[in-house]
């Protein structure tokens, strides 16, 4: 089966950059994307389509995928980015999956 | 306003059955596919199923397929997930998600917790 591979935990300060990579076999040649998902709450699409941002998503948040590993950065990272992040792709059967998902922090 | 709301969760015992629902309001529900994702308590998510617009296509997760079954009724603009054999692994928050940008899952309702317990 296909796996998403994401580092559990990204500390960011403040105004700083925040990278969370998403590692899968050859998942440069699939379309990645991104969740946010905040205690609580449910999940909200904030990259699509590797590097597109749905209307409402702030310009803060891009995302990359090449080769196997897949991207999502927050520039300029503030309080309320604090949350889950999780990507998604599709396997050779065109099902969908997750990856580990991985917290950030904002100290 | 677009919205996905479920229902249908619960307290089950194992070898039980559940039926979760999930109402669409405010966009064409008949011509989206639909997926159902999970999220064991304090874990990360898990995609369950999805159903073409049609229902010409279904598809699950391994640990699922055979045990529950996705479906819709466009006139009732409602997806529906019947989940039988129930197992305590089972035990998670159920999402509703529809397909929108470019596949990816855009609209997600708030979810139904599902406790598999005796």
């Amino acid at each position: 089966s296909y796996e998403l591979t994401q580092p559990p935990s990204v500390s960011v300060s403040p105004g700083q950059t925040a990278s969370i990579t998403c590692s899968g076999d050859k998942l440069g040649d699939k379309f990645a994307s991104w969740y946010q998902q905040k205690p609580g709450q449910s999940p909200v699409l904030v990259i699509y389509q590797d590097t597109k941002r749905p209307s409402g998503i702030p310009e803060r948040f891009s995302g990359s995928n090449s080769g196997n590993t897949a991207t999502l950065t927050i520039s300029g990272t503030q309080a309320m980015d604090e949350a889950d992040y999780y990507c998604q792709a599709w396997d050779s059967s065109n099902n969908y999956v997750f990856g580990t998902g991985t917290k950030v922090t904002v100290l | 306003e677009v919205q996905l709301v479920e229902s249908g969760g619960g307290l089950v015992q194992p070898g039980g059955s559940l039926r979760l629902s999930c109402a669409a309001s405010g966009f064409t529900f008949s011509r989206y596919w639909m997926h159902w994702v999970r999220q064991a308590p304090g874990k990360g998510l898990v995609w369950v199923s999805r159903i073409k617009s049609d229902e010409t296509i279904r598809s699950y997760v391994d640990s699922v397929r055979g045990r529950f079954t996705i479906s819709r009724d466009n006139a009732k603009n409602t997806l529906y997930l019947q989940m039988n054999s129930l197992r305590p692994d089972d035990t998670a928050v159920y999402y509703c998600a529809r397909v929108g940008l470019s596949d990816a899952l855009d609209i997600w309702g708030q979810g139904t917790m599902v406790t598999v317990s005796s």
